[in-house]
Formats: structure tokens, C-alpha cells, sequence
């Protein structure tokens, strides 16, 4: 695998169900973002974390909760979401924060 | 309110012709600005960028103009190929932040043979 990489790349869940999103970066990046594009609106940016540390939390529900357990990982844990959640998710990663921003595929989640 | 505006949510080009892309933004406090491309089931890719102390950044069939006077720059594509049919996403870093992209709707380019 290169570049970056975000399973599964469709989710389809309920309103009580709990689930995680996934990505992996194979670059040797230090640096990663979670972004949320809504239809027909801008990409948003969620969290940033550089080593392993976050460092952005942009007034972001608390239904969702991002985890970073290494340099390459980062996860995205969904519960209880709304509807209006239902978005396309975009993992990106840096060499460090600043750098340009690698994107992955993005998982398209429905909330039903 | 939205900071960085994609006004045409698509566009349609000639092959071989010049393609035009314009973004508006209403923060003064930006510092770098950038374009992006993206394909169907594919993230967005890096395609060109530019200081906020230049006006003009070339890249081979790409280049960025910017009016900071306007608040407005553009992506122009000439010549125009099938290959270019993306999104393009307009973003801007705002001062003071490295890693922030404010990013607008983009615009749908379609290129026809």
C-alpha cells in the first residue's frame, strides 16, 4: 500500500450504532487531519495531531472522538450520530504540520 | 459564513481551449493560497499554490493569479484536456497557521473532447 489509505470506503450505520473509521498513512508523515465534507459544502477541518499529540479540536460533538496511536494510525470512533453526519470523511497526512497535506480516498458515511 | 467562495459549482471547456477558475475570499489575513484537484473516489491532490506577495505562480499548463486588491485569484488551464475533468478545490491558510485549510465548495471542470 502507498500513499494514504482510510477503511472501510462506504459506512452505512444507525443512529445507536458505534463504529470507526480508519487511516493509515505509508509516507513517514508526522502529521494528521480528519475532515468532513457535508454535501455541497467546503471541506472542514475536524482534528489535527502531530506526533501523536492533538493539536486542533475545532469544535467538533464530542459523538465523535478521533485516537492516534502512532505516527502512521488514526481512527475517527462515531457514536450516537445524527443524520446530518452523513458526510464524506477525508484522512490527510503532512511531514510535519504545515507541510503540504496528503489526502486519502475518504469514507462516505450514511446515518440512517 | 464561508471565507473562501467557489461562485461556478461547474464548468464546461472545449478541449485545447483555456480553462478559468475563479475563487473570492473575505479574510485579508491569508497568507498562502492553493488549488486543489480531485477525482471521483480519489482524496484531493496538490495542484499549484501561491504566496500572498505574489501575484502570479506558473506551473507548466498551470497557472494562479492573484488580486489581493479583488481578494479574488484564479486557476487558469491552457491548453485544456479530458484528463483535467475534476473537482478543484480553491484553499487559503490564514496567518498564523501552517497546516489550516479553509477550503471552498469547488467547481466541477468538464473538458470535452
Amino acid at each position: 500500500e502507498t500513499g494514504v489509505t482510510q477503511t472501510p470506503r462506504h459506512l452505512v450505520m444507525g443512529m445507536t450504532n458505534k463504529k470507526s473509521l480508519k487511516c493509515e498513512q505509508h509516507l513517514g508523515h508526522n502529521a494528521m487531519y480528519w475532515y468532513k465534507q457535508s454535501a455541497k459544502k467546503p471541506l472542514e477541518l475536524m482534528f489535527v495531531y502531530s506526533l501523536e499529540e492533538r493539536v486542533e479540536n475545532n469544535s467538533v460533538p464530542s459523538r465523535f472522538s478521533p485516537e492516534c496511536p502512532n505516527s502512521s494510525h488514526l481512527f475517527l470512533h462515531l457514536h450516537t450520530l445524527q443524520p446530518e453526519d452523513s458526510a464524506l470523511y477525508l484522512c490527510a497526512s503532512s511531514q510535519v504540520l504545515g507541510n503540504e497535506q496528503f489526502f486519502g480516498p475518504g469514507t462516505r458515511l450514511t446515518v440512517l | 459564513d464561508q471565507q473562501v467562495k467557489q461562485n461556478s459549482p461547474s464548468l464546461s471547456v472545449q478541449e485545447g481551449r483555456i480553462s478559468i477558475l475563479n475563487c473570492d475570499y473575505t479574510n485579508s489575513m491569508f497568507d498562502y493560497f492553493l488549488w486543489y484537484k480531485k477525482y471521483p473516489a480519489e482524496g484531493p491532490t496538490f495542484l499549484i499554490s501561491i504566496s500572498s506577495i505574489k501575484d502570479k505562480n506558473e506551473d507548466g499548463r498551470f497557472t494562479v493569479f492573484l488580486n489581493k486588491s479583488a481578494k479574488h485569484l484564479s486557476l487558469h488551464i491552457v491548453p485544456s484536456q479530458p484528463g483535467d475533468s475534476a473537482v478543484y478545490f480553491c484553499a487559503a491558510i490564514p496567518r498564523g497557521s501552517s497546516y489550516k485549510l479553509i477550503f471552498g465548495s469547488g467547481t466541477r471542470l468538464l473538458v470535452r473532447p
